[in-house]
């Protein structure tokens, strides 16, 4: 069965300052992988995708990840964050095949300093 | 386009009492899905379905029945709700890989 690690919980950054959250997944076969981010009282909302191709993905709102085959890792990246990256983060591992299910990962809330 | 839209966006309920959560979305995907959300859980599959006149069970199905309506819809019901049902529930759908979510539902069972 396919599954979700993230293993910070809670992340504090100054405004400005480098970002980096941690994902590993366990997956049998190559992963389909996502960040989402979901802002206080909404849904979520896609931040960047990993199908296969270049491990480097960029996304929106200056994010990127990187996906390691070797490490089971997708981390998040962004090079200076904005207070208004404050958010919850969810890293997900989806499977092939009909249902397209998606696993979450329990999500690191982060909180940007001014 | 409103994309994935979900009602109420709030409920409380009594123990017992029975309600259905109602999703649509307008971007003609063939797959939608119900979430429930809690605290250091993240999001738990409750049921799926994976085309129209198709469903199927999740991770946390007890307690709860889904009907798809037709391609746009798929409700979410709460037969005789208890206080562990207590959650944020989502609505999703997709085409491919990548779901949409809607804005959610903050459902309280006292």
């Amino acid at each position: 069965a396919q599954s979700v690690t993230q293993p910070d919980i809670h992340i504090t950054v100054s405004e400005g300052a480098s970002l980096e959250l941690r994902c590993n997944y366990s997956y049998g076969a190559t992963p389909y992988l996502f960040w989402y981010v979901q802002s206080p009282g909404q849904g979520l909302q896609l931040l960047l995708k990993y199908f296969s191709g270049d491990t480097l993905v960029q996304g929106i709102k200056g994010f990127e990840a990187e996906f390691k085959r070797s490490q089971s890792s997708f981390n998040l990246r962004k090079p200076s964050v904005h207070w208004s990256d404050a958010a919850e983060y969810f890293c997900a591992v989806g499977s092939s095949g009909s249902a397209r299910q998606l696993t979450f990962g329990s999500g690191t809330q982060l909180t940007v300093l001014p | 386009n409103a994309g994935v839209t979900q009602t109420p966006k709030f409920q409380v309920l009594k123990t017992g009492q029975s309600m259905t959560l109602q999703c649509a979305q307008d971007m003609n995907h063939n797959s939608m899905y119900w979430y429930r959300q809690d605290p250091g859980m993240g999001l738990r599959l409750i049921y799926y379905s994976a085309s129209e006149g198709t469903t199927d069970k999740g991770e946390v199905p007890n307690g709860y029945n889904v009907s798809r309506l037709n391609k746009r819809e798929f409700s979410l019901r709460l037969e005789s709700a208890a206080p562990s049902q207590t959650s944020v529930y989502f609505c999703a759908s997709t085409a491919g890989y990548e779901q949409y979510f809607g804005p959610g539902t903050r459902l309280t069972v006292t």
